[in-house]
């Protein structure tokens, strides 16, 4: 089944302490990327990827990190994580940005931090 | 910079109530738009994708227009029911950036 799948689904920290949150899908799609949804500001990107070593920011990418190591995989990193990261984060990936190509989104992913 | 607007921000119909979702967009060097629906604190659930050079998608009640030259799109929800409750989202990819609008609440009353 064609799918985009994220991991953790639900996540509470502390302020501070690294965390990852995993993104893989399993269509050979060339861009991925990273966005976050909170409450009357919608969904804003925050990194995005064209291809394998190849990632850009997006609108709001202070506090994140990302990497394209491998086709399918796209993780999101959050060094020193801080309270206004808490959001609910949404990864997507498409065959290319460029087309009539859909946009696959991924389960979500819930983080808290404290 | 691209910017999407959806309005109105927030509906309530009576059930079996035909209705129009309105997004528009400010720039038209667009590649597709694709039609959302996001339940409370869950996942995207994508409904139609309308190419640049494609002027309506149907599927089932639900009818998706474009007009990319004034930069607008359409959503009409025919009969409408109360399992219709969501917010719904547009979304463009341009450049190389999908961009969302911050959605139109709908809710449909039994």
């Amino acid at each position: 089944e064609a799918q985009v799948t994220q991991n953790p689904r639900y996540l509470i920290t502390v302020t501070g302490k690294k965390l990852t949150v995993t993104c893989s899908q399993n269509m050979n799609h060339e861009y991925m990327s990273w966005y976050r949804q909170d409450p009357g500001l919608g969904l804003r990107q925050i990194y995005y990827s064209m291809n394998v070593e190849v990632t850009d920011k997006g609108d709001v990418p202070e506090g994140y990190k990302v990497s394209r190591k491998e086709k399918r995989n796209f993780p999101l990193i959050l060094e020193s994580p801080s309270p206004n990261q808490t959001s609910l984060y949404f990864c997507a990936s498409s065959l290319i940005i460029q087309g009539p190509w859909e946009q696959y989104f991924g389960p979500g992913t819930r983080l808290t931090v404290t | 910079k691209q910017e999407v607007t959806q309005i109105p921000a927030a509906l309530s119909v009576p059930e079996g109530e035909n209705l129009v979702l309105n997004c528009s967009f400010t720039d038209s060097a667009i590649y597709n738009l694709q039609w959302f629906r996001q339940d409370p604190g869950k996942g995207l659930t994508s409904l139609l994708l309308i190419q640049s050079s494609q002027r309506e998608q149907t599927s089932g009640r639900l009818n998706a227009s474009l007009d990319k030259s004034s930069g607008r799109s359409t959503l009409y929800i025919a009969a409408s029911q109360p399992g219709d409750s969501a917010t719904y989202l547009c979304a463009v990819t341009s450049g190389s950036r999908l961009t969302f609008g911050e959605g139109t609440q709908l809710t449909v009353n039994p």
